[in-house]
């Protein structure tokens, strides 16, 4: 079955550690987005790829990165220059054209 | 200001009441979508509008675009409706970006 797979599920760090977020997808879809999801707030956009090897900021881009060597994976790393790190991180895909989002489970990220 | 606001933030209800939930927004938009979350945090697409009303099983969701406004309904509720449940707009001319608001918790006791 085509969907988004997020792995690992639930993810610990140490204070100043990078991690690394897998965000992997079987649609064929051209667009990747990672999203950021705190308690009471919505969805907050952090870096999204519309294409191949290339990809754009979004709003809360500041202590992560991301690389789209695939069309099929999009991975984030949380950098230790990311203060505040610990929040639920949501990957989604979507098909060219006004197709909507399709979304991953989402990976909790914890500090230790 | 928020640019989509959703109310109310929090629901509780019994099994079998209609279920409104409502979404307004201040940008020009292309579409807006309706979307769930679990409890486990995963997050399916229910309806993408940009105009009128559309209707899948219990679901219904519409749209007014002079008011800046949009609804969520649920007929006959039942406790495995219990989500979140999110508006997100896509601006005009913003390449697909979407903003998102904060969600609605629904909880339908039995």
């Amino acid at each position: 079955d085509g969907g988004i797979t997020q792995s690992p599920k639930y993810l610990f760090r140490k204070e100043g550690q990078n991690v690394t977020l897998s965000c992997e997808q079987n649609l064929n879809h051209d667009a990747m987005y990672w999203y950021r999801q705190d308690p009471g707030q919505g969805l907050r956009l952090i870096y999204y790829s519309q294409i191949v090897n290339d990809f754009q900021k979004g709003d809360i881009a500041e202590g992560y990165s991301v690389s789209r060597e695939k069309k099929e994976s999009f991975p984030l790393t949380v950098t230790s220059a990311q203060k505040n790190p610990t929040a639920f991180y949501l990957c989604a895909s979507r098909f060219r054209g006004r197709q909507p989002q399709h979304f991953g489970d989402g990976t909790r990220l914890s500090i230790l | 200001k928020n640019e989509v606001e959703q109310s109310p933030q929090n629901l509780t209800a019994q099994e079998g009441e209609f279920i409104t939930i409502n979404c307004s927004y201040s940008v020009g938009i292309s579409a807006l979508h309706w979307l769930q979350q679990h409890p486990g945090g995963g997050i399916v697409s229910l309806f993408m509008l940009s105009s009128g009303k559309k209707k899948h099983g219990r679901l219904i969701a519409t749209i007014n675009i002079q008011e800046k406004h949009s609804s969520l309904h649920i007929t006959a509720s039942h406790p495995r409706d219990s989500a979140v449940y999110i508006c997100a707009a896509r601006e005009r001319d913003s390449n697909y970006q979407l903003i998102w608001g904060a969600g609605t918790k629904l909880i339908i006791k039995p």
